[in-house]
């Protein structure tokens, strides 16, 4: 579990504002995922990618944009927060050559005033 | 694409007793069902999985059967603790070559000491 991190852990933002949270891992595993958790909605993918330079839309991309430059970080930007953006956020990473198991990381908390 | 149902949404049991969630999935080629527990406050992890090829898969107190022809899968937990307290997730992943899981909304399981 320690190979994949998330920084910051919490972040307060205002409306309007671009904020990015980044996510790290350790494994060099191919596969990366952004989910956004809400009560009562579950895990809802936002973005993911297969490989570096490889990213593709999930369920709910509006308002988000990824880039991934290395296969470790798959960053997350909100290019201008909303309050419906208010979530907790979960970067996942798996590999191509197991069953296809996601590895989480601990989770951002976003709040946007 | 693939839709994954997951019942119940809350579910609460006394200590000792069994607990049963259940999923059903849509996309017959799907062949890898884990099952993700998420205590409050903390990331999911994988506690068990199965394959389309096998039936029933357990492990202690937990275990996954699977029901290829009506495309449903149950988790059972038996002699439930209330550190068996926490939100699970099912999932569905398509076959190799897509790694992309679609979860169920997950199920809170309160157990009463």
């Amino acid at each position: 579990d320690a190979g994949i991190t998330q920084s910051p852990r919490y972040k307060i933002t205002e409306t309007g504002r671009q904020v990015t949270l980044m996510c790290h891992q350790t494994w060099s595993h191919s596969y990366m995922f952004w989910y956004r958790q809400d009560l009562g909605h579950g895990l809802r993918l936002i973005y993911y990618s297969a490989a570096a330079d490889i990213t593709d839309k999930g369920e709910v991309p509006d308002g988000y944009v990824v880039s991934r430059s290395k296969t470790e970080n798959f960053p997350l930007t909100l290019e201008s927060a909303t309050r419906s953006q208010t979530s907790v956020y979960f970067c996942a990473s798996s590999q191509t050559s197991g069953k296809g198991e996601q590895y989480f990381g601990p989770g951002t908390r976003l709040t946007v005033t | 694409g693939e839709n994954v149902e997951q019942h119940p949404s809350t579910l609460s049991v006394q200590e000792g007793d069994s607990a049963v969630i259940k999923c059903t999935y849509s996309d017959s080629a799907s062949n890898y069902f884990p099952w993700y527990k998420q205590e409050l406050g903390k990331r999911p992890q994988l506690i068990i999985d199965i394959r389309s090829n096998v039936g029933e898969k357990k492990d202690q107190r937990i275990a996954v059967t699977l029901n290829k022809t009506a495309k449903h899968f149950s988790l059972h937990i038996t002699e439930t603790q209330p550190e068996d307290s926490a939100v699970y997730f099912c999932a569905a992943m398509p076959p190799e070559g897509s790694y992309i899981p679609t979860f169920g909304r997950g199920t809170s399981l309160i157990v009463h000491p």
